[in-house]
């Protein structure tokens, strides 16, 4: 089946820009997580989705950085004002909790360059 | 201090090497543990989870001690596809869905 898909896979924006990055997860994954992945780092926790919720938000860096999932099934990662550090590859993943010790199922990224 | 540390390596090994990596955690209320494979510029996906009482999978062997935090991760008669990056990855009994990912330790198996 179709797993978590990410758009778009490469953001080149500039420093002061809005973006929108968007994540649609694996059908019927109630769990959705949003990561940053600097280079030479591993996935940082960003925020957690159960439902329709934020679970989870202690990971967003500042109020720049905004998340939601109206419907619960695809997500939106926003980000305002951006900065040139705010440069990295963004991650989306799901799960459906309970099973499988909560394996997560990451899509392919999200490339964002800020100039 | 970070939650999950790990040496970057790179390990560089001959085919049908054993190879060996540790992984320490420092919180002492972590619950369910993980190891990654990441290729480059790829997405992680998940290699196993790491049982108390450790587990196999084929080549690949896990070992939790959690009176040292750490977990560690043995794969052995090493094949050029293992070359990838591997990450830690730990959560705890308080925050289940907050996953912390060590940085990873990369392996190049060579022929």
């Amino acid at each position: 089946g179709a797993g978590v898909s990410q758009t778009p896979s490469n953001k080149v924006t500039e420093k002061g820009k809005y973006v929108e990055l968007r994540c649609d997860p694996i059908s019927g994954h109630t769990a959705l997580y949003w990561y940053r992945q600097s280079l030479g780092q591993g996935p940082e926790f960003l925020i957690y989705f159960q439902g329709t919720g934020a679970a989870d938000d202690s990971g967003l860096p500042n109020d720049r950085f905004f998340a939601v999932r109206p419907e619960g099934s695809v997500s939106t990662l926003k980000i305002q004002r951006t900065e040139r550090g705010d440069s990295a590859v963004y991650l989306c993943a799901s799960s459906l909790p309970g099973t499988s010790y909560n394996e997560q199922f990451f899509g392919p990224g999200t490339r964002l360059t800020v100039l | 201090r970070k939650e999950v540390e790990q040496d970057p390596g790179p390990f560089n090994v001959p085919e049908g090497a054993t190879v060996a990596f540790n992984c320490t955690y420092s919180n002492s209320a972590s619950q369910s543990f993980f190891w990654y494979r990441q290729d480059c510029r790829k997405e992680p996906k998940l290699l196993m989870s790491v049982y108390s009482s450790g587990n196999e999978d084929g080549r690949f062997t896990a070992q939790l001690n959690r009176a040292s935090q750490y977990i560690s991760l043995l794969i052995r008669d090493s094949k050029l596809s293992d070359s990838a990056t591997y990450l830690c990855v730990v959560n705890t009994l308080y925050n289940f869905n907050k996953f912390y990912f060590g940085s990873g330790t990369k392996l190049n198996v060579k022929p």
